[in-house]
Formats: C-alpha cells, structure tokens, sequence
C-alpha cells in the first residue's frame, strides 16, 4: 500500500523567498507523480506531473523533481507571490488510475 | 469546454438522512473517479468507474456507500444513513477514455456536513 507524506504541514516565508516542499513515497513502483494547488474552498489544480521514466518537470517558476529510489519528489517555487499562498498535495500513481495523496503544505506568502 | 462539474457544493444533512452527490465530467471524458478528504488528512480514492461499470470500488466502505454512473447523466455518490463521520470534502475527477486517470481533471467538491 503506497503511503505518501508531506513535510513540513505548514510553511510561511516572506514575499521573493524560493519555496522547498517535499513529498516522500513508500513504494518506488510508482506510474507517476503529482503536484496539485487546492485553494480553500475549491478543487484541485494540477500543476506538474512527472513520468516514472522522468526526473523532473518544469513550468514557469516551478520545478518538480522525482527520485523513485529514494522515494522522493520536492516542489520548488521560485521568488514566491502572495498569489502563491495555498496547499500544496502531492499525490504518487501505482497504476494508471489510482492516486495516493499526502496530507499536503499549506504555504502562505507574506507580503 | 466547462470542467468537471459537481453539484451540490454544500450539503448539509441529519444523521440517518441520505445524501446524493453528483459528478458531471467533462465533455468527451467517459471515466470518472471518486475521492474523499476527511478534516486534516489527505485525499483517498473511493471508487472508478467507466459508464455503466464499476472498475475498482477498493475504497468504498463496504456499508452504506454506492456509486453508479450510468448511460445517460452524471455520475451519482450516494451515502445512506449519513453518520457524523460521514462528514468530509468529496471529489470528482474525469479523464477521456484513452487516457489515464492519473492524469485526471478535478472537480471543485461536495462539501458534506453532517449534523
């Protein structure tokens, strides 16, 4: 059973610091992994997905790497926003279809 | 093209009521998936389902919780004698047939209180 945590729970940093999160994965057998944004009251946005066969994606000022052996993925956020400020889930596939999510960091930019 | 669709956004229900959730996926998307985040705790995965097939109910407890999505309309989650437990965000997400559903859009959630 794949079991995905998500430290630190909470994370607050001035507006311009560069945000580190950090996702780890019990089973290296992974389909994929996933960094979703969820605003309070709202759904889930994927922002990146990186292949098993990948070592990290990159959009805009986000960066996502994934190391299957160690059982880790780490979100980067470069020069954060207040506009950032929200929770952040990381969720691993074992197959095609199932995701299993962490507990998320709920990151706050402070302007 | 709209996204996935769930309605209602808050429900609100006595212990013992029933509650019915429902999930319009998107345009073209014939697999839908259900999610359950309780207070404090990450997602976990319910059920998928393709029209009129469940493919994996792991998730689903065994007592009192059913899922359909049939042929024509939105796919339906639906819990019988809520219990406080009960109590929780529910998501929705779709994804095209010949994709996977790791890739799959969300919805923006039920949000189920249950007095």
């Amino acid at each position: 059973k794949q079991e995905v945590t998500q430290i630190p729970a909470a994370l607050s940093v001035p507006e311009g610091e560069n945000l580190v999160l950090n996702c780890s994965f019990t089973d290296s057998a992974i389909y994929n992994l996933q960094w979703f944004r969820q605003d309070p009251g709202k759904g889930l946005t994927s922002l990146l997905l990186i292949q098993s066969s990948q070592r990290e994606q990159t959009s805009g000022r986000l960066n996502a790497s994934l190391d299957k052996s160690s059982g880790r993925s780490t979100l980067y956020i470069a020069a954060s926003q207040p506009g950032d400020s929200a929770t952040y889930l990381c969720a691993a596939s074992s197959n095609d279809y199932k995701l299993s999510f962490g507990a998320g960091t709920t990151v706050t930019v402070r302007a | 093209n709209a996204g996935v669709m769930q309605n209602p956004r808050h429900l609100v229900r006595r212990r013992g009521q029933e509650a019915r959730l429902r999930c319009s996926p998107m345009k073209g998307h014939s697999h839908v998936y259900w999610y359950r985040q309780l207070p404090e705790e990450g997602l976990k995965f319910m059920v998928y389902l393709q029209k009129e097939n469940i493919i994996d109910e792991s998730g689903m407890p065994k007592e009192r919780f059913s899922a359909e999505f049939p042929k024509e309309g939105p796919s339906i989650l639906r819990i019988q004698q809520v219990v406080r437990g009960d109590s929780a965000a529910y998501f929705c997400a779709s994804s095209p047939q010949f994709d996977g559903g790791a890739a799959a859009f969300f919805g923006p959630g039920t949000r189920l209180t249950v007095l």
